[in-house]
């Protein structure tokens, strides 16, 4: 299994709204990542877990909340966005055997946010 | 900044017709370079993962060549394929943040 899926696929949320976007995968990875992508931008980097630690933070605000709770599952709670938070965001997950993680990340298909 | 440039930003050709891309990228620091295909409403797909100057990786008709000295990589399509379209995305991984950063992507259109 090389999959790493997303749900929902679709999310329209106000910007009072709290809502949590899950990514799983089961290919006993151990490193997990969260990026996110506007229309036509590459795709850029959030967050990104090793052993189900934060090991990088992007600088991005607070509004975002990561979580992992096991080494298959990766959230990503979100509260009081914004309209420019509208984008793609895609999980993705690799060995993370190394430092820094050089090896091949597998993408979800990813989950397309919009705030209003 | 670190900053990734591919080109050309998008390609129409006909089918049977061999096509290539640049990605170029610092060439300080360099840990990796990837390349994804990336197909409309899909998962981005791993294509290479080159880490050695010199590298060449191969993958059925796509191929790929990596110069860490000066800092580009080709991407060859032998004999496109209407299959073949899509958004090919090359990332740089410098040995400093362990963060990938993407270019803006070459998308290659293929017509029957």
């Amino acid at each position: 299994d090389t999959e790493v899926t997303q749900t929902p696929k679709h999310l329209v949320m106000g910007m009072t709204n709290k809502k949590s976007l899950k990514c799983e995968q089961h290919m006993g990875h151990r490193a997990m990542y969260w990026y996110k992508q506007k229309a036509k931008k590459p795709p850029e980097l959030m967050f990104v877990y090793s052993y189900e630690k934060l090991s990088i933070n992007e600088s991005v605000p607070s509004r975002f909340s990561p979580e992992c709770p096991n080494s298959s599952l990766l959230n990503l709670h979100l509260h009081a966005l914004q309209p420019e938070d509208s984008a793609l965001y895609l999980c993705a997950s690799s060995q993370g055997a190394t430092t820094p993680p050089t090896d091949t990340q597998y993408f979800g298909p990813g989950t397309r946010l919009t705030v209003l | 900044i670190l900053n990734v440039e591919q080109s050309p930003q998008s390609l129409h050709v006909q089918e049977g017709d061999s096509t290539n891309f640049t990605c170029s990228f610092p060439s300080s620091n360099f840990y990796a370079l990837h390349w994804y295909r990336w197909e409309t409403a899909k998962s981005p797909e791993a294509l290479f993962v080159m880490t050695l100057n010199g590298d060449e990786k191969k993958k059925g008709r796509i191929s790929a060549t990596l110069n860490t000295k000066e800092g580009y990589s080709y991407l060859y399509i032998k004999g496109s394929q209407p299959e073949d379209s899509a958004t090919y995305l090359c990332a740089f991984l410098y040995n400093q943040g362990g963060k990938l950063i993407f270019g803006q992507g070459t998308e290659l259109s293929v017509k029957p």
